[in-house]
């Protein structure tokens, strides 16, 4: 299958901007999306861009796309408190073939 | 609207036992999925389906079945259980015009030992 990479850590300062990143394999058309687990929830899908795209923004989050090197960021503006939880990255065109990074756990610090 | 919902949260089962996990959704959503979620890895679909009475292989299936009789549910069975079956599962269930939107359980976690 594919491989979705993610760092399994990141924490910031409430009112920073958090930036999490994302790499993939998959080098046909697909769909790239974030989603946010909180503690003993399931995942909830943030936004979503589709790979001939560079750029979406959707209130506070921002999601970047460098097809050339496959690389997907997800910036939050202002982080608060509530943001702290799992971001998983995915990719895939289907639902029933999406491949989902490790996640990465957002610790925001008050 | 309770959304997903998955029972039960929690289940420590001994090898070679069985047991059921159920997924309801009250969304009448067309598709529903199993996926198991493992420590350093994503999530892994186990198993799918398109519509009621109908299922599909995901990407690791071996060792479970499913069942959905009903379009709101949707059945994981461990017919013998082993300890690399301990996981977290989650079901998730979608619309068929926008699957890629999945709205996700609050997952089950099931150890085996």
């Amino acid at each position: 299958g594919e491989d979705v990479e993610q760092s399994l850590f990141l924490s910031v300062r409430e009112g920073d901007s958090s930036v999490i990143n994302c790499t993939y394999t998959d080098s046909s058309s697909t769909y790239l999306y974030w989603y946010k687990q909180e503690p003993g929830a399931g995942l909830q899908l943030l936004t979503y861009i589709f790979s001939n795209m560079d750029m979406k923004q959707d209130q506070r989050l921002t999601v970047l796309l460098n097809k050339k090197d496959k690389h997907l960021s997800l910036r939050i503006a202002d982080t608060q408190t509530g943001d702290s939880a799992i971001y998983f990255c995915a990719e895939g065109w289907q639902a029933n073939n999406l491949f989902f990074g490790t996640g990465t756990r957002l610790t925001v610090i008050p | 609207n309770a959304g997903v919902t998955q029972t039960p949260k929690f289940r420590v089962l001994k090898t070679g036992q069985s047991m059921t996990l159920l997924c309801a959704q009250d969304m009448n959503h067309e598709y529903m999925y199993w996926y198991r979620q493992d420590p350093g890895m994503g999530l892994r679909l186990i198993h799918y389906s398109v519509g009621e009475g109908t299922t599909a292989k995901g990407e690791v299936p071996d060792g479970y079945n499913v069942s959905r009789l009903k379009k709101q549910n949707f059945l994981l069975g461990l017919e013998s259980a082993a300890p690399s079956q301990t996981s977290v599962y989650f079901c998730a269930s979608s619309t068929y015009k926008s699957s890629y939107e999945q709205y996700f359980g609050p997952g089950t976690r099931l150890t085996v030992t």
